[in-house]
Order: structure tokens, then sequence, then C-alpha cells
């Protein structure tokens, strides 16, 4: 199936400081989806992306969809203790009419604080 | 409060045995989904259904098998063909066929072999 390839794989940062990560395709994407999964539980969505370009903030959270379909990233402001977790893209295939979506293999976040 | 239940949270099976994972979702979402979960790597599609009594088959549907007999139900069975079942199973729903709808999550069920 498709792969998206996610960065970094995993990061520890300090409180208060500033989060980027990223995913890339070889294919083009309609959707970009971005989720954040604590342990044992299920990924909850923070940030949906539809139109190439566009860039939508929920929060301290920013996410952009790349302008050549391509790729996303999703950027994190003045971490928190609670931002601790794997945060996972997804995508949708440019004329994906199967409903399906791909996701990256997560970033895993340490914040410490 | 509408949501996707799974249940049970933690299920245990033993060689030669047939289970069951259940997803209920009461969001009137068209399409659902089954993922499987392993350590480090992004979520593998098992099965998914757009629409009441029609699935198809995702990337790895061997030794699985599900039924969408209701809109709001879709089973998964892992059956015993399926030799390396222990993982994090994940459901999943979305509104529609439409492109522009995201996929939301229920909580999981961790799968263990005794």
């Amino acid at each position: 199936g498709q792969q998206l390839n996610q960065s970094p794989q995993s990061m520890f940062i300090q409180e208060g400081e500033d989060v980027s990560m990223n995913c890339t395709s070889s294919s083009i994407f309609n959707t970009w989806l971005w989720y954040k999964q604590d342990p044992g539980e299920g990924p909850v969505l923070l940030i949906a992306l539809y139109k190439a370009g566009e860039l939508t903030s929920n929060g301290r959270l920013t996410a952009q969809f790349g302008i050549t379909r391509k790729d996303s990233f999703l950027n994190i402001s003045a971490s928190i203790p609670s931002d601790v977790g794997i945060y996972f893209c997804a995508g949708q295939l440019f004329g994906n009419t199967g409903n399906q979506f791909y996701f990256g293999t997560g970033t895993s976040l340490t914040v410490i604080p | 409060d509408g949501g996707i239940t799974q249940s049970p949270k933690y299920l245990f099976r033993k060689e030669g045995q047939n289970v069951t994972l259940s997803c209920e979702q009461n969001l009137n979402h068209d399409a659902m989904y089954w993922y499987r979960q392993d350590p480090g790597q992004g979520l593998r599609l098992i099965y998914y259904s757009q629409i009441v009594n029609d699935f198809q088959k995702g990337d790895i549907a061997e030794g699985y098998s599900v039924s969408r007999e209701k809109k709001e139900s879709f089973p998964l069975t892992v059956t015993s063909a399926q030799k390396n079942p222990t993982a994090f199973y994940l459901c999943a729903s979305k509104r529609s066929r439409a492109a522009n709808q995201p996929q939301h999550f229920g909580d999981g069920t961790r799968l263990s072999i005794l």
C-alpha cells in the first residue's frame, strides 16, 4: 500500500519550545489529516486539510497542506507536558474513490518539564 | 454522546480460536474501517465498508473477516488463520464517500494470544 514518510521519528524537547514535524508522499493527496494518539487510546483528530496551500490552526497547533499536494507539516508552539504522545499524519490519494486513507509511522513527542 | 465504541478494550485468544471485535457508531456515518497497529508502524488497513452489505479488503485482509449488516455496526473476526494476531485494533468511521471528510477513531481493542 501507499507509504507516507513522516519525520522525525521521535523528538525530545523542553517545555515551552516549538515543535515541527512533516509528512511527505511520492503521490498527490487531496486530503491531509493530523492525529494525536495517547498510549492505549485511539487517535484523535487535530486538524484536517483539504486544499493545496491551506494553512489551518487549532489553538497552539498549525498545519499546512503543501502546494505540491505531496507534503504537509504540523507545528506546535510553546509546548506543554500534555502535548506528549504520538502524532500521525494521514492522507487520501487524489482521485481516490475507494475512501482509503494512508498513514505515516508517527512522531513520538516527549516534553521535558 | 455521539461516537465510536469498540469492545472489549482487552481480548485474549487461545491458539486455534476465532474472536470477534465489536465496533459500533452512532454518528450516522456511511463508511467504516478496521486498522491494525503494531509498534513502530503506521496503521494498516484490514477491511473497509462504504455502505451496508458491502465491504472491501484492505492491505492485510488475510486471516480476518467482517460483516456490515447494519449501518452502525462493523464487527471484525480474527480467525485462526491469522498467525500473528497480537496487535492493537482500531475501528474508524467517516461520514460519507465525499472526499472532504475526516476519519474518526474508536479507542481500540488490544488483542493478545494466550
